[in-house]
């Protein structure tokens, strides 16, 4: 089954800083790559996500990366904020729409 | 839209009890709905997988006797957390996918369950 490894676990960053989180998978079937933000207590919230047949994707500050070959995957926030902190999960599907999630990125933005 | 709603949001109980959660999707009809289990600082644990109108399909190493699911309609799973113990305390999160298809997954808010 498909198996997902995130890093770094834990990234703190000064406000204006770009973070990077990575990811790589297993599955070479695996087309569908989201990218979650949870906070403490919360729903995991879904901030942008990637298929298989393209290779980056921009949404404002956040930018997702795909390299199908090397099977991994990143996260990019430009201009950190302070309201950015949060745990970062990274996901990738496995069989019809199961996800399974990388073990997630602890982002500490300080001002 | 794609708005998951979950009930209760936290729930404590004896130990021995059963525990029913609800996941309803509010404006949409969802053919597949998924429920997670997160410990503490942990990632989400796919537990099984909810069809409307069959079995559900559990990840290996779930019991499916201690997590009964139900998926009784297009807009309500359930899962029954059977004769709770302290172990079984934790996050419990539902999802549901869009009917047109896509994988994206909506999450529900979450439970947190405590048994003492």
């Amino acid at each position: 089954g498909e198996n997902v490894e995130q890093h770094p676990s834990t990234l703190s960053v000064q406000e204006g800083d770009s973070a990077v989180i990575k990811c790589t998978y297993s599955d070479s079937a695996s087309n569908y790559f989201p990218w979650y933000k949870q906070e403490l207590g919360k729903r995991p919230q879904l901030i942008i996500d990637i298929r298989s047949n393209v290779g980056e994707k921009k949404d404002q500050r956040i930018a997702v990366t795909l390299n199908k070959t090397a099977k991994h995957f990143s996260l990019h926030i430009t201009e950190t904020q302070p309201e950015d902190s949060a745990v970062y999960f990274c996901a990738a599907t496995s069989g019809f729409q199961k996800l399974v999630f990388g073990t997630g990125t602890r982002l500490l933005v300080s001002p | 839209g794609a708005v998951v709603s979950q009930h209760p949001s936290r729930v404590i109980c004896k130990s021995g009890t059963s525990v029913k959660i609800e996941c309803r999707s509010l404006d949409f009809q969802a053919t597949t709905m998924f429920w997670y289990r997160q410990f503490p600082k942990k990632s989400l644990m796919l537990m099984a997988t909810s069809n409307e109108g069959s079995k559900a399909t559990y990840e290996q190493g779930v019991e499916k006797d201690k997590f009964l699911i139900n998926h009784a309609s297009l807009t309500l799973s359930t899962l029954t957390v059977t004769s709770a113990h302290p172990e079984d305390s934790s996050f419990y999160i539902c999802s549901a996918s869009h009917p047109l298809g896509t994988d994206t997954q909506y999450f529900g808010p979450g439970t947190r369950l405590t048994v003492l």
